[in-house]
């Protein structure tokens, strides 16, 4: 059973880095096609697309963001790393985790198993 | 960037309606497309990619199809736990994106 979960900072200020952590269990990053992405979803707004981080270390951002983002994986520890600088009280949201497998989506990005979310204010 | 647009943003529908929900890709996005629902407060769920294909456990009263640029998710027979937010999702760019969100309310 794959199971991700989002850890880190629920309240930050203005300016500083953002740094949350994506701890799976059930898959390996060694896996060919298997990749981690992250998504966050602003209080009552859409889903938006922030980084996808492959099995071999390619690593693709948001266009908008990808001057501020940086994703890492730690796989002897089984973790994703998130670090957003500069943030921004628009930064504020629910940021997730999600597992893609291209092996079982005909080579799509799809995301099929979801973490539980992390809620994340950004206000002084 | 592709700019995915769905729309109705709002849906307002009845149990046993059969919906039609529609996400339009600015380019070329092939069958490049999924959708998911996420019902309040909840992490979402992946219904259907490549356009038509149903996730495994997904209810066959969900479909989706596709025509050039605009794609279909239908729920036939809407079920009270289907009154949530619909998303898609294109991944023919390295880029990815989600659209604007459907939001099936009663």
């Amino acid at each position: 059973q794959i199971t991700l979960k989002e850890s880190g900072p629920t309240l930050a200020k203005p300016t500083q880095t953002l740094t949350l952590t994506c701890t799976f269990s059930g898959f390996s990053f060694s896996n060919n096609g298997v990749s981690v992405g992250w998504i966050r979803q602003p209080p009552g707004k859409a889903l938006e697309w922030l980084a996808l981080l492959y099995w071999d270390d390619d690593k693709r951002y948001s266009p908008s963001l990808t001057d501020r983002l940086t994703v890492t994986k730690d796989t002897s520890e089984d973790r994703v790393v998130l670090t957003l600088t500069n943030i921004d009280p628009a930064d504020t949201g629910t940021y997730y985790c999600a597992h893609s497998d291209r092996r079982s989506f005909n080579w799509l990005d799809v995301f099929d198993v979801w973490g539980q979310g992390i809620k994340v204010t950004v206000s002084s | 960037d592709i700019q995915m647009t769905q729309s109705p943003s709002v849906l307002p529908a009845s149990v046993g309606d059969t919906v039609n929900i529609t996400c339009r890709a600015s380019h070329h996005i092939a069958t490049y497309l999924s959708w998911y629902q996420q019902t309040a407060g909840i992490a979402p769920k992946l219904l259907i990619y490549s356009a038509s294909t149903l996730q495994s456990g997904v209810p066959s009263r969900f479909s989706g199809s596709a025509s050039g640029t605009v794609f279909t998710l239908t729920i036939s027979g809407l079920q009270p736990e289907d009154f949530a937010a619909y998303y898609c999702q294109q991944s023919y760019s390295t880029s990815l994106t989600f659209g604007g969100g459907t939001k099936v309310e009663i």
